[in-house]
């Protein structure tokens, strides 16, 4: 079965300070990856995904970056943190099998707060 | 530009008191309309996958059904532990697989 890390778990960092969000999917090849932000009370917002490794594709304007290195390992990253980057940040992985849609599965998730 | 519309934003229910929630969207054109669960602190758990209006699919006490511009998840008899935020999301034919979530609706079990 499939599996998908997130480390840290929680995170409490100062403004201006880098961040490095890590996420790891087991038991499948070849995966699309996601990250989503999560402000308080409000729904997830779209901000990379990566259909392959280095393959990265941009959705919101920003001051972080994605990085796919390995099939299975994508990255989130900042150089100088805002305030406003605090949030709960989802990594989120599928496989598209020619199918009309492919179901997107979540891991558990980095709660960020910046200080 | 997808948006998805999710309401009520809170709902309290007393235990097996029966209710819906509304997910209403506009797309292009559906690929899928996606449920999931979110538990406090955690990250969402897939529910169901409606793909065309007229579908409906059901797991425990949940049933989801699909029209052509909305989505309702019923609950029937609830329990305390479908208390959690439900979340409604839409993939369009034309991104490259993308969701667009709604904002959620909190539900609450009372026992």
């Amino acid at each position: 079965s499939q599996t998908i890390h997130q480390w840290p778990a929680t995170l409490v960092q100062p403004v201006g300070s880098p961040l490095s969000l890590e996420c790891t999917v087991e038991g499948t090849s070849n995966p699309n990856l996601y990250w989503y932000r999560q402000a308080a009370g409000r729904g997830l917002q779209l901000l990379f995904y990566s259909v392959g490794i280095g393959q990265i594709s941009s959705e919101v304007p920003q001051n972080l970056s994605a990085s796919r290195p390995q099939d299975r390992q994508f990255i989130l990253s900042s150089k100088k943190l805002l305030l406003s980057d605090s949030g709960f940040y989802l990594c989120a992985w599928s496989v598209y099998r020619g199918e009309s849609t492919d179901t997107q599965y979540f891991g558990p998730g980095t709660r960020l707060t910046v200080l | 530009e997808d948006q998805v519309t999710q309401s009520p934003e809170a709902l309290r229910l007393q235990e097996g008191e029966s209710s819906s929630l509304n997910c209403s969207y506009t797309v292009s054109g559906l690929r899928g309309l996606f449920w999931y669960r979110q538990d406090p602190g955690k990250g969402p758990e897939f529910l169901f996958t409606l793909y065309s209006a007229g579908e409906e699919k059901e797991k425990e006490r949940l049933k989801a059904t699909l029209t052509k511009k909305e989505s309702f998840l019923h609950i029937t008899a609830p329990k305390p532990e479908d208390s959690a935020t439900y979340l409604c999301a839409v993939q369009d034919p034309g991104s490259a697989r993308q969701l667009t979530f709604g904002s959620g609706t909190q539900l609450t079990v009372l026992p």
